[in-house]
This record gives structure tokens, C-alpha cells and sequence, in this order.
């Protein structure tokens, strides 16, 4: 059982080039969540996803897409970055929901650099 | 977008309790409070969570008063593995997206 596992674990781009970040969970969760983290800025919800085919726009969407093809899979797509989206991007799975009676499970973290 | 604040940082000696507390004035009205821990270089972790009152696991307790405009993190006797970033993580009136965590508190265990 490995949790959340995301990958790269790191990543360089230069400026407009894209990249998919990866998160896989095996606990069978219908919540999850793609999160950057900036320093003296905490954690930061990008998008998330609700169930399989379901994505929505957290607080800081702009510059990202995702997609949710699989029930265990949570794509996190660049299109043209930006030295602003370097940052270290997590990933969390849930059963339940943020805020109800549930626990976010974390993924270790991909570290970007955009030049 | 209202902050859910925490203090920056918090210096303790080792086997002191330590009471982190997060302010959050909007919080939705069914939503729970939950707080993690993180490490460098690692995700956050889950330690706590309650709705109102008082929570105690192993490890923490979770103090919310009435109004549930804030929440208090205790840590009992703290050793310096507790050295870590706490975040309390809220869910903020205005919609689903409004997933909010705290601007995190670094603690400092002291030999």
C-alpha cells in the first residue's frame, strides 16, 4: 500500500515549455487535490476533483489544468510555464471531503523550477 | 479571501506543553477543523481534527470553542521530533473551493 505517490519528484523547465505532474493513490478515494506550496504562503488549493471525470477550480486555478480519467489518477498540466508557478506542488487524496469528518493523505511533493 | 491565520513561529524546551492556536472568523458551518504537521521535504500529515469543544487523540488535543471562530492545538510534553510547520485547515463560507490552510506555525523544540 504506498498512499500517494506522485511524480517528478523534480522538475526544471525553462519559460513555455509544459509538463504533467502525476498523482497516484491506491486507497480507493474519491477526493483529490492538487496544492502548491510557497514560502511564507502555506498551501495554496489549485484544483481538485470530487470523482472520476470531475474536476473544479480551487483558489489559485490560473496557468493549470487537470484531468481525472482515472478514479486513481490526477493529472496537474503546465501548458506554457511561468517563473511565478515555481513552487513545490502537492498532491492529497480523500475519502470523504475537506472539512467533513475526513483526513487529506499527501503525496511527498514535486519540486519545480521554472528559469 | 479572509486569512486563516496562525502565529509564524513558537520556541519550546523539550517536555513543555505547547498550544498552537488558528484564527479563522468564516469558517463554514458544518465543516470541521483539522490540523497536520509537516517536515522538511515531506507532505503534511494528519494529526487532529473536531468540530466543537475538545478533541484528544494520542497525541494532541484540539480545543474549539463555541463560536468556532478559532481553534487551539495543544501538544503535551513536546520532544525535538516535534520540531516541525502545524497547519490547522479549514473550509471558508463562500463555496467548496474555499479550502484554506493556515500560514503555518513553526515550532522549535529546545534541548
Amino acid at each position: 500500500n504506498a498512499g500517494v505517490t506522485q511524480t517528478p519528484k523534480f522538475r526544471v523547465l525553462k519559460t513555455g515549455q509544459s509538463m504533467t505532474l502525476l498523482c497516484a493513490q491506491d486507497m480507493n478515494h474519491e477526493y483529490m487535490y492538487w496544492y502548491r506550496q510557497d514560502p511564507g504562503m502555506g498551501l495554496r488549493l489549485i484544483h481538485y476533483s470530487v470523482g472520476e471525470g470531475t474536476t473544479a477550480k480551487g483558489e489559485v486555478p490560473d496557468g493549470y489544468n487537470v484531468s481525472r480519467l482515472k478514479k486513481q489518477n490526477f493529472l496537474l498540466g503546465l501548458e506554457s510555464a511561468a517563473p511565478s508557478q515555481t513552487s513545490v506542488y502537492f498532491c492529497a487524496s480523500s475519502s470523504v471531503g475537506t472539512g467533513r469528518r475526513d483526513t487529506q493523505y499527501f503525496g511527498p511533493g514535486t519540486r519545480l523550477t521554472v528559469l | 479571501l479572509a486569512k486563516t491565520t496562525q502565529p509564524i513561529s513558537m520556541d519550546s524546551y523539550e517536555g513543555q506543553e505547547v498550544n498552537i492556536t488558528c484564527s479563522h472568523n468564516n469558517i463554514a458551518t458544518n465543516d470541521y477543523i483539522t490540523w497536520y504537521q509537516q517536515f522538511p521535504s515531506q507532505g503534511p500529515r494528519f494529526i487532529i481534527q473536531g468540530y466543537k469543544t475538545k478533541v484528544t487523540n494520542e497525541v494532541a488535543s484540539l480545543f474549539i470553542p463555541a463560536d468556532r471562530k478559532s481553534s487551539t492545538l495543544s501538544l503535551p510534553r513536546v520532544s525535538l521530533s516535534d520540531t516541525a510547520v502545524y497547519y490547522c485547515l479549514v473550509v471558508i463560507s463562500g463555496g467548496y473551493q474555499k479550502v484554506t490552510f493556515g500560514t503555518g506555525t513553526k515550532l522549535q523544540v529546545i534541548p
